[in-house]
């Protein structure tokens, strides 16, 4: 079936640190990969996403690479802010056998950046 | 911002007794979701539904039922709640199916506790 598996949190930084935050997916045919983030008391934004495999999605900072060969679709930000902290979600869509545009969501890693 | 709102946003309630969470958007998109979000789990589907009096289960549909009697609303309603279902629900909305790249947007999200 298609699930995902993201780094656990917390993850804990100072301001201008060099962020990475892990994802894999196990997923047959060609899912559609998404990167949600969740400030605190609010609902879900996207902050970016990939479609189609070797993609990059970028976003206020932030990218991901869409990498078949190892399942993986980790988030990277060069320099944090503090108003980066949030949780974040690795979500797919698109995996054969998966309900008509369902998204299948990690558990989400919450991420403190102290300046 | 997507025009999606949630009511209530807060709800406190008792075992046993019913309760309707309703989504609403005007923004005119085929597909609406609902999900619960619990810690550990990320979100999960509960139900979506992809046109009017079109809806169909998710992977904890159990205990929840939905009725769309108009593209603008999509209406979550619990028989007999339990403290199981002690969750913050979100509603999302997509104009077309997420796994062609389409966005799926969410709303601010009602917290719900059953005593």
């Amino acid at each position: 079936g298609n699930s995902v598996t993201q780094m656990e949190g917390p993850v804990t930084l100072s301001e201008e640190a060099f962020l990475t935050i892990n994802c894999t997916y196990t997923a047959t045919g060609y899912p559609s990969l998404f990167w949600y983030v969740q400030y605190p008391g609010e609902g879900l934004q996207l902050l970016l996403k990939a479609t189609k495999a070797d993609d990059k999605g970028s976003n206020k900072g932030f990218e991901a690479t869409y990498r078949k060969e190892t399942t993986s679709f980790h988030l990277e930000k060069g320099s944090v802010q503090v108003s980066d902290s949030a949780v974040y979600f690795c979500a797919l869509t698109g995996g054969r056998g998966s309900t008509l545009g369902r998204l299948y969501f990690g558990r989400g890693t919450q991420l403190t950046v102290w300046p | 911002d997507a025009g999606i709102t949630q009511s209530p946003r807060h709800k406190v309630t008792e075992t046993g007794t019913p309760v309707t969470l309703r989504c609403h958007q005007t923004e005119n998109h085929r597909y609406m979701y609902w999900y619960r979000q619990d810690p550990g789990h990320g979100l999960r589907l509960i139900h979506y539904s992809y046109g009017v009096k079109d809806t169909d289960k998710g992977e904890v549909s159990d205990g929840y039922s939905v009725s769309r009697s108009k593209t603008e609303d999509f209406l979550l309603t619990l028989e007999s709640a339990t403290s199981s279902q002690t969750s913050v629900y979100f509603c999302a909305i997509s104009q077309a199916q997420t796994d062609r790249g389409y966005e799926q947007y969410f709303g601010p999200g009602t917290r719900l506790t059953v005593t």
